[in-house]
């Protein structure tokens, strides 16, 4: 299994520009997330899915959309980029019944 | 929100010495989790606790999640180089679709 796999690794954007991150996860889980990740201020999460079909905002959704048209993939979408969304960006996945997160390894974004 | 306190903020410590960690809230908590991040990776799992009271192992590794269910402890004995990285807490406290709140890491530093 490979679990969380999350595409690009980097990606440098210029303002304005838009794009899509990728998240996909093989364990067959219910719940995927995204967070992302900022010196100094830990993780914060961006949206969440509780199953296909389904999107929800998190802490921070401003500026970024979702979809997971398949159970095993989440998208996350920045439409116009901005240097504030210049960050390290994680997907997580979560089976039912428990709490434990599963994590990807990170797409680092750069907005200049 | 909910906010969950980590401390310390970082750690430099000589090889073999132990570690001790924590995390609180001011809120009651359900569970709590322990990971641990690596440079240029995304966190990794390293214990789940469930109960009130309960104390378990990793290898190295104890963690506690504290009879009042505001707090949490991790410790490492014995530690190597290759327990660098950041360590976070994560709990949950029933509500928001089991949804975690993450402290802000604590780094260690260890010294050969």
């Amino acid at each position: 299994n490979a679990g969380v796999t999350q595409t690009p690794k980097f990606r440098v954007l210029k303002t304005g520009q838009s794009m899509t991150l990728l998240c996909a996860q093989d364990m067959n889980h219910e719940y995927m997330y995204w967070y992302r990740q900022d010196p100094g201020m830990g993780l914060r999460l961006i949206h969440y899915s509780v199953g296909e079909g389904t999107t929800a905002k998190g802490e921070v959704p401003d500026g970024y959309n979702v979809s997971r048209l398949k159970k095993q993939n989440f998208l996350l979408g920045l439409e116009s980029a901005a240097p504030s969304q210049t960050s390290v960006y994680f997907c997580a996945s979560r089976p039912l019944g428990g709490y434990e997160q599963y994590f990807g390894p990170g797409t680092r974004l750069t907005v200049t | 929100g909910q906010q969950l306190n980590q401390s310390p903020q970082s750690m430099f410590i000589q090889e073999g010495e132990d570690v001790s960690m924590n995390c609180t809230s001011s809120s009651i908590f359900n569970t709590w989790l322990w990971y641990k991040q690596e440079p240029g990776e995304g966190p990794v799992l390293l214990i789940a606790l469930y109960k009130a009271g309960e104390l378990t192992s990793n290898g190295r590794l104890t963690a506690q999640f504290g009879i009042t269910r505001k707090d949490s402890f991790l410790n490492i004995s014995a530690s190597i180089p290759s327990d660098v990285g950041i360590y976070f807490c994560a709990g949950n406290y029933g509500g928001s679709q089991g949804n975690l709140i993450f402290g802000k890491g604590t780094k260690l530093s260890v010294k050969p």
